[in-house]
């Protein structure tokens, strides 16, 4: 239950397209929902988070769509460029102070997105 | 503003060795958690620490533990080091244990 499930493992997009990167989760106590951006030799930094009372929120290019009833979550990003390649990474955590995720991020396995020129 | 500084960047050590990893986390913020990242298993959660007390642990044996101190830095230890121990070890801070975690470029631990 604790599991947060992400797809796909790797993405190929063009220049200028939209990549969208899914994830599931089980756990209905989980109440926040960030994702995370990796470049090689770096740690993850923080790109956009989302809390369940919102569908949807964006911020530049990237865009967190939330549907509560599925337990899904998705991530696009709009106009790839190459620059965006890298390992991203979504999470989740509950604000539940008596649940076993509280504080901790539950993150899924990485999408490695490569956008070609 | 600083960001969260891990120390040192590369480490190789020989099995049934110990090993401490340093983090410093971005000034004022108090909640400190630590992560492990290998190819096979992701990034999983070790522990956090807020005021020096550890709030949170995750599902690793005993040989991994740490610590925080009074001006929020935190060191892990590892003990009894084993090859599988080879991981990159991320730290995170955040104002509150709430709050967005924000993660330092971590320490490239390997174990021979």
């Amino acid at each position: 239950q604790q599991q947060v499930k992400q797809s796909p493992q790797s993405l190929i997009v063009q220049k200028g397209g939209i990549s969208i990167i899914n994830c599931a989760y089980e756990n209905t106590a989980f109440d926040y929902f960030p994702w995370y951006q990796q470049f090689p030799g770096k740690g993850p930094a923080l790109l956009i988070a989302i809390r369940p009372d919102v569908s949807e929120k964006k911020e530049g290019r990237f865009t967190i769509s939330f549907n509560k009833s599925a337990k899904q979550f998705s991530l696009h990003i709009m106009d790839s460029q190459p620059g965006d390649s890298a390992t991203y990474f979504c999470a989740a955590r509950t604000s539940n102070a008596g649940g076993t995720s509280y504080g901790k991020l539950t993150f899924g396995q990485g999408t490695i997105l490569t956008v070609h020129p | 503003k600083a960001g969260v500084t891990q120390t040192p960047r590369y480490l190789i050590k020989t099995r049934g060795q110990q090993v401490t990893l340093s983090c410093s986390p971005i000034s004022g913020h108090r909640s400190v958690s630590w992560y492990q990242q290998t190819p096979g298993q992701g990034l999983q959660f070790l522990f956090e620490y807020f005021s020096e007390t550890q709030r949170n642990k995750g599902n690793f044996p005993g040989r991994f533990s740490g610590r925080q101190f009074s001006n929020s830095r935190s060191e892990m230890n590892v003990s009894t080091l084993e090859l599988g121990d080879s991981a990159l070890y991320l730290c995170a801070s955040s104002l509150r244990i709430q709050s967005p975690l924000h993660f330092g470029n971590g320490t490239r631990l390997t174990v021979t």
